[in-house]
C-alpha cells in the first residue's frame, strides 16, 4: 500500500464550523490532490498541489482552502462548513503528473449537521 | 454531453461469469485510461493502465481501448465474489497539466457464490 494517511477518517460537525482534514504521505511524492466522491457525482477534484507551497484549484474549489508547508503533508480546510460539504474526502497523490496514476487514501467521511 | 459517461448498475453475475465493463467518452484528446477497483468504505485503488489504443492482460483482467469509437472495457474472466466492488473508468489528456483525471460514477459489480 501507498503510504497515505488521511486524518480524521471520521468527523461529525456542525454548519458553521471550521474542520481541517489532514493528508499525510511517506512516499515523498510531489503530486497531492484532495477529491471529494458523493452519490451520483463520482469523484471530483477539490485542489491539488505540485509542490510545498504550490496550491491550485480544482472543479469544485468554493468553500475550500488547502496548504502544504511539507512535502508530506496537504491540508484540506472547509473555513465555515456547510451541509452541501458533507461527503467522503479523499487524498490522492502521484510521483508523476499527466499520466494519471493516483494512489488513493482511505477517506474521511465528513458529516456537516 | 458529460464527459465521461458509465453504467451505474448494480451489475450481478454468478461466480465465475466472464464481465465486461464500459465507458464511453467524449474527449478526443484522451490519451491515458484507467479503471480503479474500489470496496466498499475503502480508496480507489489502480487496477488497470493502458496508453493510446489496444487491449492490456493482467491476470483474469483485460483492459480494451477503442479510440476510433471512443469506447473503453474493462473485461474480468472467471469473476470471484472477491470482484464485488465498484469500478471507476478514468482518463486524461497529454500534457494537460497537473489536475488531469476525469473519472466515471462507476460501476457496482456483485459476483454472487
Amino acid at each position: 500500500d501507498a503510504g497515505i494517511t488521511q486524518s480524521p477518517r471520521h468527523k461529525v460537525t456542525e454548519t458553521g464550523t471550521p474542520v481541517t482534514l489532514r493528508c499525510h504521505q511517506t512516499e515523498n511524492h510531489r503530486y497531492m490532490y484532495w477529491y471529494r466522491q458523493d452519490p451520483g457525482h463520482g469523484l471530483r477534484l477539490i485542489h491539488y498541489s505540485y509542490g510545498v507551497k504550490d496550491t491550485d484549484k480544482g472543479e469544485v474549489s468554493d468553500g475550500y482552502s488547502v496548504s502544504r508547508s511539507k512535502t508530506e503533508d496537504f491540508l484540506l480546510t472547509l473555513e465555515s462548513a456547510t451541509s452541501s460539504q458533507t461527503s467522503v474526502y479523499f487524498c490522492a497523490i502521484t510521483p508523476t503528473q499527466n499520466t494519471g496514476e493516483l494512489f488513493f487514501g482511505e477517506g474521511s467521511r465528513l458529516t456537516v449537521l | 454531453q458529460k464527459e465521461v459517461e458509465q453504467d451505474p448498475g448494480p451489475l450481478s453475475v454468478p461466480e465465475g461469469a466472464i464481465v465486461s465493463l464500459n465507458c464511453t467518452y467524449s474527449n478526443s484528446a484522451f490519451q491515458y485510461f484507467m479503471w480503479y477497483r474500489q470496496y466498499s468504505r475503502k480508496g480507489p485503488e489502480l487496477l488497470m493502465y493502458t496508453y493510446s489504443s489496444g487491449n492490456k492482460e493482467d491476470g483474469r483482467f483485460t483492459a480494451q481501448v477503442d479510440k476510433s469509437s471512443k469506447y473503453i472495457s474493462l473485461f474480468i474472466r472467471d469473476s470471484q465474489p472477491s470482484d464485488s466492488a465498484t469500478y471507476l473508468c478514468a482518463m486524461s489528456a497529454a500534457n494537460s497539466g497537473y489536475s488531469t483525471l476525469t473519472f466515471g460514477k462507476g460501476t457496482m459489480l456483485l459476483v454472487s457464490p
